[in-house]
């Protein structure tokens, strides 16, 4: 079954630093999407992406944040300059062609912890 | 206006008993509304959805009841088993923003022998 991954799984970095988490949506998806989850609360939507553009991003999505899809498989997130606050799971999902179903299909997570 | 509501917190229910949690929204333009079931250490997967079109939807021992003119929603699970402890995320979203799915702070489910 496709499935969306994601690299790594873990990440621990100093404050300050840049970090790029990647991820790998399944094939034949066109909605690509960025959602986090500190920890024990709730998945929080942070960036939608189409068309190779950001089609809409949340408040959370300020300019230490950014979105790439570099070649024809891979969906980055990237962290400019990391805060204690940045620490959680990042979680990306996306979604296929056709008709409106609302269904996202989640990789499973790369957990962030900024020391 | 974006924000979904959830209860309980966490839910503690016996093996074989029904599992209900609780769901309200705001904001009338959500034409979409998924349950998400997420167990430790993976993303959430879609577990059942709705539209505001039906009351209600079965597959399996899981139901959606929907009630649009309060704006609530709710899932049931019937016979709960032990393999069905996770946390359950309700969510709404709309078609005309790119599907980006706005989640329910969780619920916590165990279920116990």
């Amino acid at each position: 079954e496709p499935e969306v991954t994601q690299t790594p799984s873990h990440q621990v970095t100093q404050m300050g630093q840049e970090v790029i988490l990647r991820c790998v949506p399944i094939s034949n998806h066109l909605y690509f999407y960025w959602y986090r989850q500190i920890l024990g609360q709730k998945v929080e939507f942070l960036v939608s992406f189409y068309n190779n553009e950001i089609s809409e991003k949340s408040e959370i999505f300020d300019d230490q944040f950014s979105v790439e899809r570099p070649d024809g498989s891979n969906f980055t997130l990237k962290i400019r300059s990391t805060k204690l606050e940045d620490s959680a799971m990042y979680f990306c999902a996306s979604r296929g062609p056709g008709g409106f179903t609302g269904e996202l299909f989640f990789g499973e997570g790369s957990r962030l912890t900024v020391l | 206006q974006q924000q979904v509501k959830q209860s309980p917190q966490s839910l503690i229910v016996q093996k074989g008993g029904i599992s209900i949690i609780n769901c309200a929204y705001e904001n009338t333009a959500f034409d979409y509304f998924p349950w998400y079931q997420q167990f430790p250490g993976k993303g959430p997967a879609l577990l059942i959805a709705i539209r505001p079109d039906v009351s209600e939807k079965k597959e399996g021992r899981f139901t959606i009841s929907f009630n649009k003119s309060a704006k609530q929603f709710s899932l049931h699970i019937m016979d709960s088993q032990p393999g069905d402890s996770a946390t359950y995320f309700c969510a709404a979203s709309m078609e005309t923003s790119y599907d980006k799915v706005i989640f329910g702070p969780g619920t916590s489910l165990s279920v116990i022998p």
